[in-house]
């Protein structure tokens, strides 16, 4: 079965200051990878997905993330936090048509 | 398009009640899923359709937990009765006919408190 491994359940920044959250999967081959976005009292919203076309994915709101298979990771980051980042943030795995979550990081964003 | 639907946002009720959630996916989405996300144990699968059909139950906590989905536009989530530890915020999720690269779109949620 896959998984994945988020290495930090509490990431703080401060605003302008670059952001690292980690990812490390398990999978037996291939995986389809996502990063999702869960701001407070609010759904899921996706942020960027692995698809294997490219292995540095780009997403929305300046996010990007890179597949390494040699490190079985799929980091995400972006260069210059913003207050609106503060969130909750998934790392996702598909398998057989099934999304399996990570526990979580938060994202705290300091002025 | 509206997004996913979900209804109630918010539900308390008593021990022993019944409860009913409801769900309408994206026209034309044809996979549907519901979650369920507490503190202790982040976010899990329930069930999910695809085409109107159950494919996968063995997130299903117990028998008091029951769904359906009796068109492409609507499904249920019933817990009957519902107990105190039954107290999580239930998302409903909906994707284009199922593949590993198809996002999921989800809905706001419906919080849950059991009294």
């Amino acid at each position: 079965a896959q998984s994945v491994t988020q290495l930090d359940s509490h990431v703080s920044v401060s605003e302008g200051t670059p952001v690292l959250l980690r990812c490390n999967y398990s999978s037996s081959y291939s995986p389809s990878l996502f990063w999702y976005v869960q701001h407070p009292n609010k759904g899921l919203q996706l942020l960027l997905k692995y698809t294997s076309a490219a292995t540095l994915v780009k997403g929305i709101n300046g996010f990007e993330a890179e597949f390494k298979k040699s490190e079985t990771s799929f980091h995400l980051t972006k260069p210059s936090a913003h207050m609106s980042d503060a969130a909750e943030y998934f790392c996702v795995v598909s398998e057989a048509g099934k999304l399996i979550f990570g526990q979580g990081t938060t994202l705290q964003v300091k002025p | 398009d509206a997004g996913v639907i979900q209804s109630p946002r918010h539900e308390v009720t008593e021990m022993g009640q019944e409860v009913t959630l409801r769900c309408k996916p994206i026209s034309g989405h044809n996979s549907l899923f519901w979650y369920r996300q507490t503190m202790m144990r982040g976010l899990e699968l329930l069930i999910y359709f695809n085409n109107n059909v159950p494919i996968d139950d063995s997130g299903m906590p117990e028998d008091r937990f029951s769904a359906k989905m009796p068109n492409a536009s609507f499904s249920t989530l019933k817990i009957q009765p519902s107990e105190p530890r039954d107290s999580a915020v239930y998302f409903c999720a909906s994707s284009q006919p199922s593949g590993s690269y198809n996002e999921q779109f989800f809905g706001p949620g419906t919080r849950l408190t059991v009294l």
